[in-house]
């Protein structure tokens, strides 16, 4: 799951499991959070978002989980593949007066996938 | 089409000098947003736009960060008198309005000497 720090949490899963990252969030008035996955050398690539008044979302081969009750953020991958080793980085809009959204991120899960 | 592109993609720079970050994002993409990504670390929020206006200046890290943004499009990120813990990459993201999602250009990687 997400941490704060300078050690990257690590999953390892073989290659057709399924994958659950976990991502803990701090500001309970957060109305908005993204999944991005970040590979080596490139830019953090959006996944799926979901807004606070949900709780579950469904993407093609992924589905994030919100439970604002203990303020965890859970990101499935079905099926997972070679391609799906990255970084993953949880984020929360804890918003400001302009609507904008500032996004604060965590610090990353690392998915190894193993053949 | 065209995502949001950053120049140069790696910058190594010598304790002291200036170094500016080019960002153009996504053509038609009003909210701009600038990043810093020290190593094995999350994103830190550095500064938005809308527009050519920087409405949200709070995460600049010091006096020596500035940027600024023209015609609503190129957006520059200037580092004056670097330090060896600017050495990060700095990542640029747009946004077609400031409530939609946030897509990443591929960063510049800052190395300060």
């Amino acid at each position: 799951g997400e941490s704060v720090g300078l050690h990257l949490p690590t999953l390892s899963v073989q290659e057709g499991d399924n994958s659950i990252i976990n991502c803990a969030y701090s500001n309970s008035a957060s109305d908005y959070f993204i999944w991005y996955k970040q590979e080596s050398g490139k830019g953090p690539q959006f996944i799926i978002d979901i807004r606070s008044n949900m709780d579950k979302r469904q993407g093609q081969r992924v589905t994030v989980l919100l439970n604002k009750t203990v303020k965890h953020l859970s990101l499935q991958i079905a099926a997972t593949q070679p391609g799906d080793s990255a970084v993953y980085f949880c984020a929360e809009n804890r918003g400001f007066g302009s609507s904008a959204r500032q996004l604060t991120f965590g610090s990353g899960t690392q998915l190894t996938v193993l053949p | 089409g065209a995502g949001v592109s950053q120049s140069p993609s790696n910058k190594v720079t010598e304790k002291g000098k200036d170094v500016e970050l080019r960002c153009d994002p996504i053509s038609g993409h009003t909210a701009l947003y600038w990043y810093r990504q020290s190593l094995g670390q999350g994103l830190e929020f550095l500064i938005y736009f809308q527009g050519n206006s920087a409405p949200d200046k709070s995460g600049l890290p010091s006096d020596r960060f500035s940027a600024e943004r023209t015609g609503g499009s190129v957006s520059t990120l200037t580092i004056q008198r670097t330090q060896q813990e600017d050495s990060a990459v700095y990542l640029c993201a747009s946004s077609q309005s400031p409530a939609d999602t946030q897509y990443f250009g591929p960063g510049t990687r800052l190395t300060v000497l």
